[in-house]
């Protein structure tokens, strides 16, 4: 059975650095085609795509925020963590960490024909001063 | 980015009832569109992959077509459980995006 678990801090101040932490279990990133993203959504509006980190420990990150995020993994404890810098009141969201399987190798940092087939049930973030 | 664009961005009906949710990509995904449910206070949960494909455990009442940019959930025969808000999904190239959402509602 896989399981995902957010962990991390509730609420911060503006300017502060976010670091979140999947937990996961029930299969192994380095199992090929397995990758890990991050999401996160505001109450009310659409998912948001923020990261993603697969198999060969290819990373990937939206267009908009790339700069202030760097995802990660940590094998021995089946973790993947994500850092956002500098965050803002308009960081305020669930977060949440997601499995993908991607069934065969396509190519580099390509993921078609794959979906977010478990979720965890996400960390609310509050960024207030 | 591909731009994803759902309509309507609500809907109202009644039990029973049939309908269609569109979503449109600014590019070419080939088939590679995934729909996803989401009720209040929870993730959301994948219906469709690969715009046809309906995952285990989802009732057939839920169907999707599509190719290319154009894609369709339709829902036939609406059970109570339905109402919820509904997001498409490409991963045919990163970034992923989602739609911006249909929620629907009863009449």
């Amino acid at each position: 059975q896989v399981t995902l678990r957010e962990s991390g801090p509730a609420l911060l101040e503006p300017t502060e650095t976010l670091t979140l932490t999947c937990t996961f279990s029930g299969f192994s990133l380095a199992s090929r085609g397995m990758c890990v993203n991050w999401v996160r959504q505001v109450p009310g509006k659409a998912p948001e795509w923020l990261a993603l980190i697969d198999w060969n420990d290819d990373k990937s990150y939206s267009s908009s925020e790339w700069t202030r995020l760097t995802v990660s993994s940590d094998p021995p404890r089946n973790q993947v963590i994500l850092t956002m810098t500098n965050v803002d009141p308009a960081d305020t969201a669930t977060y949440y960490c997601t499995r993908m399987k991607v069934p065969h190798y396509y190519g580099s940092k390509t993921y078609y024909n794959s979906f977010f087939d478990s979720w965890g049930r996400g960390v609310l973030v509050t960024v207030s001063s | 980015d591909i731009q994803m664009t759902q309509s309507p961005s609500s809907l109202s009906a009644s039990l029973g009832d049939r309908v269609t949710i569109t979503c449109r990509a600014s590019q070419s995904l080939t088939v590679y569109l995934n729909w996803y449910q989401q009720k209040p206070g929870e993730a959301p949960k994948v219906l469709i992959s690969s715009a046809t494909n309906l995952q285990a455990g989802v009732p057939p009442r839920f169907s999707g077509s599509g190719s290319g940019t154009d894609f369709t959930l339709t829902i036939s025969g609406l059970q109570p459980e339905d109402f919820a808000t509904y997001y498409c999904q490409q991963n045919y190239k990163t970034p992923i995006t989602f739609g911006q959402g249909t929620r629907l509602e009863i009449k």
